[in-house]
């Protein structure tokens, strides 16, 4: 069965400054995609980044990237130039591909904190 | 604006009681899933649905149900709440094949169930 770990429950950067949010997953596939969500105190789970397991290109999308390094099942995530906005609970979270039914399986969470 | 809305922000029940949780989603998604979150274990599925009338049990289905009779609807049901089912539960969606591959879910924002 797949597993996806976050091993840091809480961090915080200061305003403008890099965070790296770490996650690695355990799996025998070779083909799955791996996801970056966004849960405001709003609770609206929103969408950051995904990364296709065959690409060998990390993601970017404007200040979000990716470090995917696939033989070690790492899939961290980089925040650059912090906003307060930012302040959110993050999840790591992995889809195997099966049919027509993608199931994602999410890690415990990492609650950021920007500080201003 | 694409949703998945679920019909109660805040819930509180008496133990013993049933409970049912409803979702809605405007986007002709062929599948749809239900979660529950829970502080330092992620989320968790519970149950998801491929198909109208069509379920699958999650990895923690035990002491809950779905109904899915309509496309767009997707319920859970708690037969006798009970205190351990106190919890945050989200509602997701997702179209089928490549679509889920690609860009994920959409989530509901949550409903926090109290049952005291």
């Amino acid at each position: 069965a797949q597993t996806v770990t976050q091993s840091q429950p809480e961090m915080s950067v200061q305003e403008a400054e890099t965070v790296t949010l770490s996650c690695t997953y355990d799996t025998s596939e070779n083909n799955y995609y791996l996801f970056w969500y966004k849960q405001p105190p709003s609770r609206q789970m929103i969408l950051v980044i995904r990364q296709e397991a065959y690409k060998q290109q990390n993601a970017t999308e404007n200040r979000f990237s990716v470090n995917f390094q696939k033989a070690a099942k790492s899939f961290s995530l980089k925040i650059s130039d912090s906003q307060l906005g930012d302040t959110a609970m993050y999840f790591c979270a992995f889809m195997k591909l099966s049919g027509n039914t993608g199931k994602l399986i999410f890690g415990q969470g990492t609650t950021l904190q920007v500080k201003p | 604006d694409v949703k998945v809305t679920q019909s109660s922000r805040y819930l509180v029940k008496r133990t013993g009681e049933k409970v049912f949780l409803e979702c809605v989603q405007d986007m002709d998604h062929e599948n749809m899933f239900w979660y529950r979150q829970d502080p330092g274990l992620g989320l968790r599925l519970i149950y998801f649905s491929y198909d109208v009338k069509m379920k699958e049990k999650g990895d923690i289905p035990e002491g809950y149900s779905v109904s899915r009779e309509k496309k767009e609807r997707f319920s859970l049901i708690l037969e006798s709440a009970s205190t351990n089912q106190t919890s945050m539960y989200l509602c997701a969606s997702s179209p089928a094949g490549r679509g889920a591959h690609s860009y994920g879910y959409t989530f509901g924002s949550g409903t926090r169930l109290t049952v005291v």
